[in-house]
């Protein structure tokens, strides 16, 4: 079985300061684990993703996350929030032999000029 | 690279009728594809796995017979929305997983969704 939770249902920051959107997951794998973003009406675009390589992972944007295995996190942060960034971001994992998707509840994330 | 387009973006229709959406991987060969459903303020639900060449797997609770998967080919899988009813007005989604060397075999790219209004 394999989880994800997005600890915050909203975040709220002022352009420029730093984002901080929360995941943990729980798998009895290891796992791959992405963020993703989505805009009003739109799909989902791939941010990042760590798939067992480093585990600092950079992505498009100027955002990236840190897989913490003993804290079972993976994090996504960006120093200098844009108004751009505002929209709903999504973590998943995917582990185990079948590799399905499993998605977190997602946080809409709204800049403040 | 990794493109997945849909087609319609939207579609309005009548109850009773049946609609069909496309999802087109442009770029990519997809031996997968994943049809999702979301409401207005929540995340993705699966309705099913296509995968070519054979029957989709359907996740509990999705009616098959009212939800029609056909993967026709390595670059179109089509959803059909049989009999629609207002409560099938929703954004669907679909997704194609890339093949192995173009970012991994876990990775899915996401079409850009069909808005369905049944009236």
């Amino acid at each position: 079985a394999q989880s994800v939770t997005q600890l915050d249902s909203h975040v709220s920051v002022s352009e420029g300061t730093p984002v901080l959107l929360r995941c943990n997951y729980s798998s009895s794998y290891s796992p791959s684990l992405f963020w993703y973003v989505q805009h009003p009406n739109k799909g989902l675009q791939l941010l990042l993703k760590y798939t067992s390589a480093a585990t600092l992972v950079k992505g498009i944007n100027g955002f990236e996350a840190e897989f913490k295995k003993s804290e079972t996190s993976f994090h996504l942060t960006k120093p200098s929030a844009h108004m751009s960034d505002a929209a709903e971001y999504f973590c998943l994992i995917s582990s185990g032999s079948a590799r399905q998707l499993t998605f977190g509840s997602g946080t809409q994330l709204t800049v403040l000029p | 690279g990794a493109v997945v387009s849909q087609h319609p973006s939207w579609v309005i229709c009548k109850s009773g009728t049946s609609v069909k959406i496309e999802c087109r991987s442009l770029d990519f060969q997809a031996t997968t594809m994943f049809w999702y459903r979301q409401f207005p303020k929540q995340s993705l639900m699966l309705m099913a796995t296509s995968n070519e060449g054979s029957k989709a797997t359907y996740e509990q609770g999705v009616e098959k017979d009212k939800f029609l998967i056909n993967h026709a080919s390595l670059t179109l899988s089509t959803l059909t929305v049989t009999s629609a009813h207002p409560e099938d007005s929703s954004f669907y989604i679909c997704s194609a997983q890339s093949p192995p060397g173009t970012g991994g075999v876990d990775t899915q790219y996401f079409g850009p969704g069909t808005r369905l209004t049944v009236l």
